[in-house]
């Protein structure tokens, strides 16, 4: 199988602060790892891709100096989102994506963040 | 441009059939996924088509027409547990997906 985890499942924090969600393919090596934002009742949203040892690619409209990402392993993607406000409160999602182009993304859990 | 479209939501009876339509543009194709998200979690990887016609995996079927940018996913004999969103995404030429909004299916005994 193709195992993706996520930590934390859940977090709440004040508004200002700073969040760190980490993704992890825990049986095979992510040449590739995507970020999803999920409102309620809504698709899911790509923020950024993100290839080892090099930069995220983030999608038109996300600010990449408010979500960093970084890629420093084929097994583990950061995400953190620096001075969080109310509005970035959601459930963000990583996959990842095991080799060939056209291999289908296996999912994380997901985490809730809800800013307050 | 790149769109893709299902329909938001639709009902149907425990032990029925029940068929969710997906209708995508685009001018960059490697295939087409079907995913189930349970309220509150992530998808889970439900099937994959590339070429045209039916893909049969237990219960649920899925099924391309490349010609007509439409797939579909068929599910039989509907558990109460089925009750989920299911989106559909295609995969365009730099490989990314394109999600549809999802369909958000209510199973009734």
């Amino acid at each position: 199988g193709a195992v993706v985890s996520q930590h934390p499942s859940w977090v709440i924090c004040k508004s200002g602060t700073s969040v760190k969600i980490e993704c992890r393919s825990l049986d095979f090596q992510a040449t590739t790892m995507f970020w999803y934002r999920q409102f309620p009742k809504q698709s899911l949203m790509l923020m950024a891709t993100s290839n080892e040892g090099s930069k995220a690619t983030y999608e038109q409209g996300v600010e990449k100096d408010k979500f960093l990402i970084n890629h420093a392993s084929l097994t583990l993607s950061t995400l953190t989102v620096t001075s969080a406000h109310p509005e970035d409160s959601s459930f963000y999602i990583c996959s990842a994506r095991r080799g060939e182009s056209q291999e289908t993304q296996y999912f994380g859990p997901g985490t809730r963040l809800l800013v307050l | 441009g790149q769109n893709i479209d299902q329909p938001t939501e639709m009902t149907a009876t425990e032990g029925a059939i029940v068929q969710i339509n997906c209708t995508y543009q685009t001018s960059g194709f490697n295939g087409l996924f079907w995913y189930q998200q349970h309220a509150g979690e992530a998808p889970t990887f439900l099937s994959y088509n590339v070429l045209d016609g039916l893909e049969e995996k237990g219960r649920f079927s899925s099924f391309l027409s490349r010609s007509k940018g439409y797939s579909y996913l068929l599910l039989k004999e509907l558990q109460m547990k089925d009750s989920a969103s299911y989106l559909c995404a295609f995969m365009d030429s730099n490989y990314q997906l394109i999600w549809g909004a999802g369909t958000k299916l209510i199973i009734k005994p």
